[in-house]
């Protein structure tokens, strides 16, 4: 089982910025986000879809339509470059997966 | 506060154990709504689930490495460790501890540990 995501979106400051992960069993399972900044461990973003934990700014958004979750992140800043992970459990929901990732580039 | 402190050796030959410990404080780790996993990622490479263990004891792991993986936790040392056997220089990455809350946040990989690097090689 696979998670798509693009390699790469590049976008400018105060711009928002969509990431989007495919994947066959999405239309049964949450989708979950990551962000990882060079030299630390990855950070939850987004659980069950569109969750958002405490400390995480509202701009970073989640939804999931059919096979395809998206993460969004309105008036993006340029701290927010770094790689984006989407996660989801197979159409079992026993095993886990990851996306590839996403490298964030702010111009 | 949940902290994790993964530990490990650092360098592995071909085709030994890696043992990896996972030292937990902040929390127990027979805290029924919480589960423990490991997640590693190859440089420059993304992340890739290993395992998780729950609750119940129950562990599930990723089908790639099942053959070679266990994972367990040691409740005197309220510490989760991982053994991976037959290790070759794929298995080279940042071993990753994590912590969830199933009854809250379903599958999400929670609190993370800031990752021990495992290097295979003679």
């Amino acid at each position: 089982y696979e998670l798509t995501q693009p390699p790469s979106v590049s976008v400018s400051p105060g711009q928002t910025a969509r990431i989007t992960c495919s994947g066959e069993a999405l239309p049964q399972q949450s989708a979950y986000w990551y962000q990882q900044k060079p030299g630390q461990a990855p950070v939850l973003l987004i659980y069950k879809d569109s969750e958002r934990p405490s400390g995480i700014p509202e701009r970073f958004s989640g939804f999931r339509s059919g096979t395809t979750g998206t993460l969004t992140i309105s008036a993006v800043q340029a701290e927010d470059e770094a790689d984006y992970y989407c996660h989801s459990p197979d159409g079992s929901g026993t095993y886990q997966v990851f996306g590839g990732g996403t490298r964030l580039t702010v111009l | 506060q949940l902290h994790l402190q993964e530990s490990g050796p650092g360098l592995v030959k071909p085709s030994e154990t890696l043992s990896l410990a996972c030292s937990v404080s902040g929390a127990s780790i027979r805290r029924s709504s919480s589960y423990w996993g490991w997640i590693r990622q190859p440089p420059g490479k993304g992340l890739e689930w290993i395992g998780n263990i729950y609750y119940s004891g129950n562990t599930y792991y990723n089908p790639s490495l099942k053959s070679r993986v266990t994972i367990f936790v040691d409740t005197a040392k309220n510490q989760l460790s991982l053994n991976l056997m037959s290790v070759t220089a794929a298995d080279t990455a940042l071993y990753y501890c994590v912590e969830g809350q199933i009854t809250i946040k379903d599958d999400a990989f929670d609190v993370w540990g800031q990752g021990t690097m495992v290097t295979v090689s003679s």
